[in-house]
């Protein structure tokens, strides 16, 4: 099956310092990727959504000068946190959706997410 | 913008029973999809079942089945025969664009 692959599963930075979290879909080409976000025992918030080739397309209420994204190509996309602060720190989480499906409705994929934290 | 809703935020039930996990949601869109995902301990998001809402059947997928009722916006899902793998957090989730929208999320508990 289809399988969303995240990195790194936890990183734990200093405040200040960017932290750059991947997302690679291994077999299947995605020109659509979404970054969410969830807080202890809460639901999955959507960041944002990367397109391939263009700008990502950001949720009202995040910044995105803070959460840079880029989907340079049909399997990669980043989320990268820039200066990171202590309240940044989260439980990130991407998925995709297999373009070949030829539908927008068709299962995304997760990947497992990664544990952010800042000291 | 839609919304969902989950009223129970944590429920416990007897291995090999059945347990029933509600979910209202709200909008104003005709076409669209509904899931259930499971997030375990481990944090992996996994989909459970999936309703078209231009199919009047209910879904079914082994012991998981969902109950959708279109008027009234609701659309719970059912397991039965519970295991104790069934321990996790599960999200309903809506879709009529190619964005997800979850609930708050049910965390259940499968008691030995």
């Amino acid at each position: 099956g289809a399988v969303v692959s995240q990195h790194p599963s936890w990183v734990i930075c200093k405040s200040g310092t960017s932290v750059k979290i991947e997302c690679r879909s291994l077999d299947f080409q995605a020109t659509t990727m979404f970054w969410y976000r969830q807080f202890p025992k809460q639901s999955l918030m959507l960041m944002a959504t990367s397109n391939e080739g263009s700008k990502a397309t950001y949720e009202q209420g995040v910044e995105k000068d803070k959460f840079l994204i880029n989907h340079a190509s049909l399997t990669l996309s980043t989320l990268t946190v820039t200066s990171a602060h202590p309240e940044d720190s989260s439980f990130y989480i991407c998925s995709a959706r297999d373009m070949g499906t030829g539908s927008y409705n068709s299962p995304l994929h997760f990947g497992n997410g990664t544990r952010l934290t800042v000291t | 913008a839609q919304t969902v809703t989950q009223s129970q935020p944590e429920m416990s039930v007897q291995e090999a029973e059945t347990v029933t996990l509600s979910c209202t949601y709200d909008t104003s869109e005709n076409n669209y999809y509904l899931f259930w995902y499971k997030q375990p301990p481990s944090r992996q998001m996994i989909l459970v079942i999936r309703q078209e809402a231009y199919k009047q059947q209910n879904a079914t997928e082994n012991r998981f089945s969902v109950n959708f009722q279109k008027a009234a916006k609701s659309f719970s899902l059912k397991i039965s025969d519970s295991q104790l793998g069934d321990t996790a957090m599960y999200f309903c989730a809506f879709q009529s664009t190619e964005k997800l929208t979850f609930g708050t999320g049910t965390r259940l508990t499968i008691i030995p």
